[in-house]
């Protein structure tokens, strides 16, 4: 099994739908973050956390809302989703002290119609 | 603010030749590290190396090598006698200071030639 989970990995909706990606992790790493790939953009920072109770933003946190449930699982929403919110989203985390290095899920591919 | 620059949107390479993949960064932190990651078709992020900014050596892993230019602020990833298989989506990023964001390029396509 991997390391970092996502679910779902493939999901198609509708524009104005609430839509929830969830990550889990087996690696023990504090530190857990939602980065969203588009072509020829590179990958994009949306939000990360370092432990629990931390929360922050990234680059393009706008119309995305994330919970850090427990210290493996992270999960992202898209409260009202648009088109332009198609992309490959990942989730990756890493470990406090270490050279910052992350491991990501598989990525989750979401279409927004 | 960091950023990371890939000037090369495209790579092609014959296999078995070397090939450079360019990387430049920006940063005002004095600490930091430098990464490649390797997106192949099927869409996984795969580490391949990392350089740190105090580390006197480039970094080599295997086939993968950083050719780290601390005063151009480059950090090219050069990789020896390709593959089929290393026919992918590149990817540089960094990491500035105790900060434990990484920021992407925007990747090299490198297409491997048989």
């Amino acid at each position: 099994d991997a390391d970092v989970t996502q679910t779902p990995r493939n999901r198609i909706t509708k524009t104005g739908k609430r839509i929830m990606l969830e990550c889990s992790q087996t690696k023990g790493h504090d530190r857990m973050y939602w980065y969203r790939q588009d072509p020829g953009l590179g990958l994009r920072l949306i939000y990360y956390s370092f432990d629990v109770k931390d929360i922050n933003k990234g680059e393009i946190s706008d119309g995305y809302s994330v919970s850090r449930q427990a210290q493996a699982k992270f999960s992202l929403s898209l409260e009202s989703a648009i088109p332009n919110q198609t992309a490959l989203y990942f989730c990756a985390t890493s470990e406090t002290g270490s050279t910052g290095e992350l491991f990501f899920g598989e990525g989750s591919r979401l279409t927004v119609l | 603010a960091q950023k990371i620059t890939q000037t090369q949107p495209g790579m092609f390479v014959q296999e078995k030749e070397a090939v450079t993949l360019d990387c430049t960064y920006d940063t005002s932190d004095q600490s930091y590290g430098l990464f490649w990651y390797k997106q192949p078709s099927s869409g996984e992020m795969i580490f391949l190396i990392y350089q740190g900014s105090y580390d006197e050596q480039n970094a080599t892993e295997g086939r993968y090598s950083l050719n780290f230019q601390k005063a151009r602020k480059s950090a090219n990833l050069v990789i020896s006698a390709s593959q089929l298989g290393d026919s992918a989506m590149y990817f540089c990023a960094m990491r500035g200071g105790s900060n434990y964001k990484l920021t992407f390029g925007k990747g090299t396509l490198l297409t491997v030639n048989p």
